[in-house]
């Protein structure tokens, strides 16, 4: 079975200034996908980045970057020129490449709430 | 707005009611997903529909019931429900293409639900 864990329960950063969220894993798999999503509250859940394991290349998307470490089994998000918008609980996600019964199961980490202060 | 949409958002039900909670999606996935989500918790999966057949069921209580009447709907029947439900219900969706990775989950908004 996966594990995800999240160490900081909660993050604070000044608006304009970088945060980083860490999340480590556990697994048997070679070959998987990460993800984590953001959770304002608002409710709903959205994607903010995914990597392949079997990248080296480390995913960005615009303020968003990661900091994959495989043979580490780290996955850690930076968030760069934070925003009042930013200010959500982030969640990391794993999900095997190849899983019974045509499902893509997530397993999630227990979360890590940011505030972004003015 | 959200690809996926859920309705309704609020509900409030005693614990001999019946209701139900409805998901749909227009992005022609064939995947979809019940999750529960209590306060600052991650979301519990209870159930997966794949191509419109239940593939997973997490051990979800009878008083729980899915159904997927075509490929863009997904409701969740609720019935003599405990004071322990109350809770944030998500639906989710995906595509099933060769490259799961490429195939992320698409949350809805949600309900939250309330048992009296």
């Amino acid at each position: 079975a996966q594990t995800v864990t999240q160490s900081q329960p909660e993050m604070s950063v000044q608006e304009a200034e970088t945060v980083t969220l860490s999340c480590t894993y556990d697994t048997s798999e070679s070959n998987y996908y990460l993800f984590w999503y953001k959770q304002p509250p608002s409710r709903q859940m959205i994607l903010v980045i995914r990597q392949e394991a079997y990248k080296q290349q480390n995913a960005t998307e615009n303020r968003f970057s990661v900091n994959f470490q495989k043979a580490a089994k780290s996955f850690s998000l930076k968030i760069s020129d934070s925003q009042l918008g930013d200010t959500a609980m982030y969640f990391c996600a794993f999900m095997k490449s190849y899983s019974g019964a045509g499902s893509y199961q997530l397993t999630f980490g227990k979360g890590t709430k940011l505030s972004v202060i003015p | 707005d959200t690809e996926v949409t859920q309705t309704p958002k609020h509900l409030v039900m005693g614990m001999t009611n019946k209701k139900s909670l409805k998901c749909e999606q227009h992005m022609g996935h064939r995947a979809m997903y019940w999750y529960k989500q209590k306060a600052k918790k991650p979301p519990e999966l209870m159930f997966v529909y794949s191509y419109e057949k239940l593939s997973i069921n997490e051990s979800v209580p009878s008083r729980f019931s899915p159904e997927c009447p075509n490929s863009s709907l997904l409701n969740l029947h609720l019935h003599a429900l405990q004071p322990e439900d109350s809770a944030l219900y998500l639906c989710a969706s995906s595509g099933m293409g060769i490259r799961r990775g490429d195939q992320p989950q698409h949350f809805g908004d949600g309900t939250r639900l309330s048992i009296l």
